[in-house]
């Protein structure tokens, strides 16, 4: 399978404890997108990289989140401290680079409860 | 900034019958228009999309929109509904040269048999 994959689906966590979630891109998208998505609500645009660079984050990613893209493959966004508000649906998607017009590929999505 | 409204939250068709979910858009320039689908457990797939040109975009799975622009609109159509096509559907918008694509809260779609 070539789409985006994202891991672990599902993560259970207790508040305060740190969480990690990693995303594998398609290889040839060097754009690659974070939401975040609650239920009931559309998905939350929350960071963006260009290759390695991250160049745009939402106001909604505070500092406890921080998400890398080290070699401008795979991405990995982490939550520090977490909260029962976190709890939710983290969507990685890719995109070719050409234009920002181009669709978006989602993966599926990594859920996070905190208790 | 760019934004989205999907008034219904969820609608409910009868198998065969015609389906239009409604998307209005907020931007100050032709904005680039999408929908999308989400299956329980799935991850968003690209219906269709909107750029330019013909302001009819035929979709995947027999999905059309249309882009009224003296209306901000973008709204979704299919002529029958088929039970497969419940899930819920996301109307989105990037604005040129922005890469935050901005999704409206969704209409879930119910099939009735």
């Amino acid at each position: 399978d070539t789409g985006v994959s994202q891991d672990p689906r599902h993560k259970i966590t207790k508040r305060g404890q740190n969480v990690t979630f990693r995303c594998d891109p398609i290889s040839e998208h060097n754009r690659l997108y974070w939401y975040r998505q609650t239920l009931g609500q559309g998905p939350e645009f929350l960071t963006y990289f260009q290759n390695e660079a991250q160049l745009e984050k939402s106001r909604l990613l505070s500092d406890r989140f921080s998400a890398e893209r080290p070699k401008g493959s795979f991405s990995t966004l982490e939550i520090q401290r977490t909260e029962q508000g976190d709890s939710a649906m983290y969507l990685c998607a890719s995109g070719p680079t050409v234009s920002p017009t181009g669709e978006l590929f989602f993966g599926e999505g990594s859920r996070l409860t905190v208790l | 900034a760019q934004s989205v409204t999907q008034p219904d939250i969820h609608i409910t068709v009868s198998e065969g019958a015609s389906l239009e979910l409604r998307c209005n858009y907020s931007y100050g320039a032709t904005p680039y228009l999408f929908w999308y689908v989400q299956s329980p457990g799935q991850g968003l797939q690209l219906l269709l999309k909107y750029f330019s040109g013909d302001t009819l975009v035929q979709g995947i799975k027999g999905f059309e929109a249309e882009f009224k622009r003296s209306q901000s609109s973008f709204n979704l159509r299919k002529p029958s509904v088929h039970w497969s096509d419940a899930a819920e559907y996301f109307c989105a918008v990037v604005g040129y040269n922005n890469n935050d694509m901005r999704f409206g809260a969704g209409t879930r779609l119910t099939v009735k048999p």
